[in-house]
């Protein structure tokens, strides 16, 4: 149990719709990251949240979104779904604001399976 | 920003010694190599993380040599449950409003037979 939690496990919806994914990080880490991992496409980073603010973005779509809130944990939001957005979406978390020592590293979420129908 | 090269499977048999190289040619001054390991349907978990010679906890050894253009993930006796996907990252120490900083790349799937 790497102490990041993610909700729903899963999530079943419709393309067109709009679904809102939720981490919490590990006590006292303050960095939220996105990934998703689709079957074709590996695992992609997707933005990286910082104490509420956003520092670093990967391949995210316009049509998704993410914040990170005052109690740190995050959300992502997906909208206009297609069935390509079926995929794995991780979350983790770190102290640090992205790397400024070495002993940054990211812990894993068990991760939110969305399948878009 | 330096992406890697692994093989994409490999296959051992319990209480061998397992070594998967990741090829990093283009690594920067100011970039560690992390690795990661995967098991299906659950999140990457952190193994080792080293900037350069060697650098062994309890569950791993990474080899990296001078040039830097290569490392090595090391495992000792692995076991049935060592079955899963590992990942190469190279990564920068700074990462503020850098981009796209977090390469994954496709990683090597290593199958432990009996």
């Amino acid at each position: 149990d790497s102490g990041v939690t993610q909700t729903p496990k899963h999530l079943i919806t419709a393309t067109g719709q709009r679904v809102t994914l939720r981490c919490s990080p590990r006590s006292g880490d303050l960095s939220v990251y996105w990934y998703q991992q689709s079957l074709d496409q590996g695992l992609q980073f997707l933005i990286q949240y910082y104490n509420g603010e956003e520092r670093a973005k990967g391949n995210i779509l316009e049509r998704f979104s993410a914040q990170q809130f005052p109690d740190l944990h995050s959300e992502l939001n997906l909208s206009s779904l297609e069935l390509g957005d079926s995929a794995l979406y991780f979350c983790a978390s770190s102290v640090y604001p992205g790397g400024s020592t070495s002993t940054d590293t990211q812990y894993f979420g068990p991760g939110t399976r969305l399948t878009v129908l | 920003l330096a992406k890697t090269t692994q093989p994409i499977s490999m296959d051992s048999y319990e209480g061998q010694e397992v070594n998967i190289t990741c090829s990093h040619n283009n690594i920067a001054t100011n970039d560690y190599i992390t690795w990661y390991q995967q098991f299906p349907s659950q999140g990457p978990r952190f193994i080792i993380q080293g900037y350069k010679t060697k650098v062994t906890n309890e569950v791993a050894s990474l080899f990296i040599p001078a040039d830097r253009k290569s490392s090595t993930l090391s495992l000792p006796r692995v076991s049935l449950s060592d079955t899963a996907v590992y990942y190469c990252l190279v990564r920068p120490i700074v990462l503020v409003y850098n981009f796209n900083k977090f390469y994954f790349g496709s990683g090597t799937k290593l199958n432990v037979k009996p």
